[in-house]
C-alpha cells in the first residue's frame, strides 16, 4: 500500500525557514517522480515544486523560486522541502505527491499525503 | 504564464449528467487531468491522459480534451460526488491547476 507522511509543519514568523519531510512507502520511490503541493486556508491548489526519480531535475513555481529547494533522499525513501524567506502568503497546507508514472513524468498525482499545515505569522 | 480557467460553481440534480469545464490556450495540445477533493481530504485523481480513469474510480467519471477545453463528466450524478474538482496540466515545466470548481448535488 503507498503511503506518503508529511512532518514538519508547524508556525513561523515570517522572513524565517522551515523544512518539510514527505516519508514514503509502498512504491519504489526512486523511479517515480514528485512533488509539493500547497492549498491556502479556503483556497485552490497550487502547485509548489516537482522532481524527478533520481532528483536530477527540479522544477518550481515562480511563487516560490529562489525561495524554496526541493530534494530527495532515495536511500531513505524521503521528499524534502526546505522553505526561507517565508512570507505570510506561504501560509497553507503542503502536499506531497507522487506522479503516477514510473519513468517518464507524467505530472499526474495519483497519491498525496495527508498534509501538514504551514503557518506564516508573527 | 499558462493558466487553467474552470466555472466557480456548478449544480446537479442526482441522477442527472454533470459538466465541469476547464479552459486553457490550446489545451488540446496537452493532456489534462482532474482531481476531486471533498472537505477535510487530500485530492483523488479520478481523470487523467484527458479520458482514462485510475482503478477505483467507478465508470460514471469520464473526460475529454479538444480544442481549447477539457471537460469532466459525471453521468448518473450522486450525493457522493458533492465535491470540489480541480483540472490540471503540464505547460513549460511547470504543473497548472484550475482554479477549481465546486460541485453541489441538489
Amino acid at each position: 500500500e503507498v503511503q506518503l507522511v508529511e512532518s514538519g509543519g508547524g508556525l513561523v514568523q515570517p522572513g524565517g525557514s522551515l523544512r518539510l519531510s514527505c516519508a514514503a512507502s509502498g512504491f519504489t520511490f526512486s523511479s517515480y517522480a514528485m512533488s509539493w503541493v500547497r492549498q491556502a486556508p479556503g483556497k485552490g491548489l497550487e502547485w509548489v515544486s516537482g522532481i524527478s526519480g533520481s532528483g536530477g531535475s527540479t522544477y518550481y513555481a515562480d511563487s516560490v523560486k529562489g525561495r524554496f529547494t526541493i530534494s530527495r533522499d532515495n536511500s531513505k525513501n524521503t521528499l524534502y522541502l526546505q522553505m526561507s524567506s517565508l512570507r505570510a502568503e506561504d501560509t497553507a497546507v503542503y502536499y506531497c505527491a507522487k506522479d503516477d508514472s514510473g519513468g517518464l513524468s507524467s505530472w499526474n498525482f495519483d497519491y498525496w499525503g495527508q498534509g501538514t499545515l504551514v503557518t506564516v505569522s508573527s | 504564464s499558462y493558466e487553467l480557467t474552470q466555472p466557480p460553481s456548478v449544480s446537479v440534480s442526482p441522477g442527472q449528467t454533470a459538466s465541469i469545464t476547464c479552459s486553457g490556450d490550446k489545451l488540446g495540445d496537452k493532456y489534462a487531468c482532474w482531481y476531486q477533493q471533498k472537505p477535510g481530504q487530500s485530492p483523488v485523481l479520478v481523470i487523467y491522459q484527458d479520458s482514462k480513469r485510475p482503478s477505483g474510480i467507478p465508470e460514471r467519471f469520464s473526460g475529454s480534451n479538444s480544442g481549447n477545453t477539457a471537460t469532466l463528466t459525471i453521468r448518473g450524478t450522486q450525493a457522493m460526488d458533492e465535491a470540489d474538482y480541480y483540472c490540471q496540466a503540464w505547460d513549460s515545466n511547470t504543473v497548472v491547476f484550475g482554479g477549481g470548481t465546486k460541485l453541489t448535488v441538489l
